[in-house]
């Protein structure tokens, strides 16, 4: 098992283009999750998915798109970068039921000027 | 809303001692409790989940103990090494959005040899 993948590990972009972070499982769950890790306010959710189709937001969510098509992929979409996206980005994904132990992902070191 | 509080924010100890970590949360209904480490600039490794249910875990020279009714759990290392050298986080389960992990600021670990 590879576990949770992100690609790509480090991005630089500028104001206002657009990017996507890609995050992937091969366990079979259906939990799966961003979160962003910022010095000084730890790690927030922004947003997260219970199954294929079905996504929610979560505590920081404005500027983030998400869209879940199957049960191994969550892409998270930038649609117009800010510096105040700047930040680390993780995914994270669990079984629904069973104790739901969270796994996470190497993350994203995304840098926006 | 749910708090997670983590003390000490950095503790510095020598090889060999056994230490406690201390995580506070201020909402008791939760699912369950996680605790991570994370070393720098890498992902968050899951170290032990405590079910709701449950009072203690252990894997290792690792034990986490969970007490509800006063919103605290404590992750105790013992005899520590420099490879534990580490943040290490708690992170709640529960509340209004399930699956949703609040996590504390972390602990910041140093063990010199």
């Amino acid at each position: 098992n590879a576990g949770v993948t992100q690609t790509p590990k480090f991005q630089v972009l500028k104001t206002g283009q657009s990017m996507t972070l890609q995050c992937a499982q091969d366990m079979n769950h259906e939990y799966m999750s961003w979160y962003r890790q910022d010095p000084g306010m730890g790690l927030r959710l922004i947003h997260y998915s219970v199954g294929a189709g079905i996504t929610d937001q979560g505590e920081v969510p404005n500027g983030y798109n998400v869209s879940r098509s199957t049960t191994e992929d969550f892409p998270l979409r930038l649609l117009s970068a800010a510096p105040s996206q700047t930040s680390v980005y993780f995914c994270a994904s669990s079984y629904l039921a069973g104790g739901n132990e969270q796994f996470f992902g190497p993350g994203t070191r995304l840098t926006v000027l | 809303k749910q708090e997670v509080t983590q003390i000490p924010a950095a503790l510095s100890v020598p090889e060999g001692e056994n230490l406690v970590l201390n995580c506070s949360f201020t909402d008791s209904a939760i699912y369950n409790l996680q605790w991570f480490r994370q070393d720098p600039g890498k992902g968050l490794t899951s170290l032990l989940l405590i079910q709701s249910s449950q009072r203690e875990q252990t894997s290792g020279r690792l034990n986490a103990s969970l007490d509800k009714s006063s919103g605290r759990s404590t992750l105790y290392i013992a005899a520590s090494q420099p490879g534990d050298s580490a943040t290490y986080l708690c992170a709640a389960h529960g509340g209004t959005s399930y699956g949703k992990l609040t996590f504390g600021q972390g602990t910041i670990l140093t063990v010199h040899p």
